[in-house]
């Protein structure tokens, strides 16, 4: 099993550019969530999709649109890049009622807005 | 705020001894959640404990929690280089989410 993978693994955008990163797990999990990770500010949600069909926001969920592809894939997009969204992008997934409610990080996407 | 807040920010201690951290929140949990995040990598989960539950062992790693305090302890017991790495709480209410502190960078020294 490859657990969570996340495409691409770094990407640098201009302003106003758009892009779409890619996450896929391979564990059957019902839930999947995005976070971003910036210095000295721990993780924060910015959506989440308890299940397939289904995706609410988090703590910081402006500037950003997702997608719940099916079970397997989750995608964050960002319409038009600015300089305040470079962080490093982590997409996780969970089984509530199987796995203990832990979740399972994928390697992260770091981006990079000039 | 449903954040845990971790303590130290940073600690710095010598291969072999033990490394504790705390953690303290504000509201109500259904669980609390330890993750271990190495330098670049993703995060990696480590072990939760339920709010009925008082302490939890996993090799090296113990874990308490007194709700009354609303406060839980990682210790690492006998800590080698291996172990430098950032550590994450994550508090979990009544939702499917979980909310994160910032995190305590712990480095271990040869």
């Amino acid at each position: 099993n490859a657990g969570v993978t996340q495409t691409p693994k770094f990407q640098v955008l201009k302003t106003g550019q758009s892009m779409t990163l890619q996450c896929a797990q391979d564990m059957n999990h019902n839930s999947m969530y995005w976070y971003r990770q910036d210095p000295g500010m721990g993780l924060r949600l910015i959506y989440y999709s308890a299940s397939e069909g289904t995706t609410d926001k988090g703590e910081v969920p402006n500037g950003y649109n997702v997608s719940r592809l099916n079970k397997r894939e989750f995608s964050l997009r960002l319409e038009s890049a600015a300089p305040s969204q470079t962080s490093v992008y982590f997409c996780a997934s969970s089984e509530v009622r199987s796995r203990g409610e832990t979740q399972y990080f994928g390697p992260g996407t770091r981006l990079l807005v000039l | 705020s449903q954040q845990g807040e971790e303590d130290p920010q940073a600690l710095s201690i010598q291969e072999g001894e033990n490394a504790t951290m705390n953690c303290s929140y504000k509201t109500s949990i259904n669980n609390l959640q330890w993750y271990r995040q190495n330098s670049g990598r993703g995060l990696v989960h480590l072990i939760l404990i339920r709010s009925n539950e008082r302490e939890k062992h996993s090799g090296r790693l113990r874990v308490t929690l007194d709700t009354s305090k609303k406060s839980s302890s990682l210790l690492i017991t006998a800590s080698r280089a291996a172990d430098t790495a950032s550590y994450f709480c994550a508090i979990r209410g009544g939702s499917e989410k979980l909310v994160f502190g910032k995190g305590t960078k712990l480095t271990v020294n040869p």
